[in-house]
């Protein structure tokens, strides 16, 4: 498959350890925050979704959390397993914007060693 | 599988030449968004397509431009290819109009202008 993210920041992670991954937006008008996972020659994948009115939500095995004071996002992964290697987006919407347009990050790779 | 399938999934053209890239939505699924990917960076929305017409653009010249059919599928014509054009073209679609919502992608079609 091909490649996404050659030049992205990286974060090593030993298997069944926690994973945070961190994200920063600018625009304040931001009211609906997504985080993807990509895989290698795929697609992003949907995790997990927070709206401005929460600071908090879980899914299974993962939890993102929502700073609207410094303007930031964070996804842990608890109990990180091989197949959690990916390119991980933060996206966001605004409430300002036409339709479901999203805004994604750059990207942290994840690498999980056995 | 997100059932969302786009094709073709590779393609070479030269630059100044037109290119179509075509989409089927996820069964049940009227919203339709394109976006494009450069190596090594997060997707950038080009525009979204809701009961056949454009609703929101990003910021992308005319000369990129797009359809949607009756049956919800899509297309993403862009002319006058520019070697900048290289990318990882990406259709996303969600249920109803909503700014809000998960987005299922493809696993896109990669552009290379030469």
């Amino acid at each position: 498959g091909e490649s996404v993210g050659l030049h992205l920041p990286t974060l090593s992670v030993q298997e069944g350890d926690n994973s945070i991954i961190n994200c920063a937006y600018s625009n304040s008008a931001s009211d609906y925050f997504i985080w993807y996972k990509q895989e290698s020659g795929k697609g992003p994948q949907f995790i997990i979704d927070i709206r401005s009115n929460m600071d908090k939500r879980q899914g299974q095995r993962v939890t993102v959390l929502l700073n609207k004071t410094v303007k930031h996002l964070s996804l842990q992964i608890a109990a990180t397993q091989p197949g959690d290697s990916a390119v991980y987006f933060c996206a966001e919407n605004s409430r300002e914007a036409a339709g479901n347009k999203l805004t994604f990050g750059g990207g942290t790779r994840v690498l999980v060693k056995p | 599988e997100t059932g969302v399938t786009q094709s073709p999934t590779h393609l070479i053209k030269t630059r100044g030449q037109q290119v179509t890239l075509r989409c089927s939505s996820q069964s049940g699924h009227n919203t339709v968004s394109w976006y494009q990917q450069a190596l090594g960076q997060g997707p950038q929305f080009i525009f979204q397509y809701y009961r056949e017409e454009e609703n929101g653009r990003g910021n992308f010249p005319p000369r990129f431009s797009g359809l949607q059919f009756p049956n919800y599928s899509s297309e993403l014509n862009v002319n006058a290819l520019e070697l900048d054009d290289s990318a990882l073209y990406l259709c996303a679609s969600q249920a109803g109009g909503l700014k809000t919502g998960e987005l299922f992608f493809g696993e896109g079609s990669r552009l290379t202008v030469l």
